[in-house]
């Protein structure tokens, strides 16, 4: 089975913290992805990764980096957290390639940001 | 851009029942992908049912199938015989062939309630 974790179910931070959400995923996939769900707007792409190193900004990239060192690892940070950032993080991943490949999403971070 | 709508923020059914959830998308392109996912309460979200835009014969996966029709751009999700296990909210999804990212566009989503 696929399996996608992210580093922490819920997370409170403070207003101008450093916040890093880690993701791991251990089915080699070459695709990966950080959403961020809001009630009434579904999932909005932050930034996705296709290889070590390498990122694409996705339509809210704003307020948002990313980290690839790692084939296994995408790690989303917020360099100075805000109220408007407080939200659901979705984690994803999949295969490589043009195909009707299914993403594979973790169990989410609820992150609120006071 | 593409972009995705699911006009039903929320809908419920009497378990055992059929419930149809509704989904237009908007694409200038004819090579695409679309899917459904399902995320229950506190758990993660899973894939339910996956369409390739060049099949013309609906997806079909035990009580889930689709209507597509692709000239309408429409893309609705039919669940039959109910059970309390399928309330979820439920996210339509459009990805580009042409997209080697597979990189996906949402919709806003529809929380199913299931009464028994």
């Amino acid at each position: 089975d696929v399996k996608v974790t992210q580093s922490s179910r819920y997370l409170v931070k403070r207003t101008g913290e450093k916040v890093f959400l880690e993701c791991v995923q251990d089915m080699d996939h070459e695709n990966m992805f950080w959403y961020r769900q809001d009630p009434g707007l579904g999932l909005r792409l932050i930034y996705f990764s296709y290889d070590v190193k390498m990122k694409e900004k996705g339509d809210i990239p704003e307020g948002y980096s990313v980290s690839r060192e790692k084939k296994e690892r995408f790690s989303l940070i917020l360099e100075s957290a805000s109220t408007n950032q407080t939200s659901m993080y979705l984690c994803a991943s999949t295969l490589g390639g043009g195909n009707s490949y299914e993403q594979y999403f973790g169990p989410g971070t609820r992150l609120t940001v006071t | 851009a593409q972009t995705v709508t699911q006009s039903q923020p929320e809908m419920s059914v009497q378990e055992a029942e059929t419930v149809t959830l509704s989904c237009t998308y908007d694409t200038s392109e004819s090579d695409y992908y679309l899917f459904w996912y399902k995320q229950p309460p506190s758990r993660q979200m899973i894939l339910v049912i996956r369409q390739e835009a060049y099949k013309q014969q609906n997806a079909t996966e035990n009580r889930f199938s689709v209507n597509f029709q692709k000239a309408a751009k429409s893309f609705s999700l039919k669940i039959s015989d109910s059970q309390l296990g399928d309330a979820a909210m439920y996210f339509c999804a459009y990805r580009s062939a042409r997209n080697a990212g597979n990189m996906l566009t949402f919709g806003g989503g529809t929380r199913l309630m299931v009464k028994p």
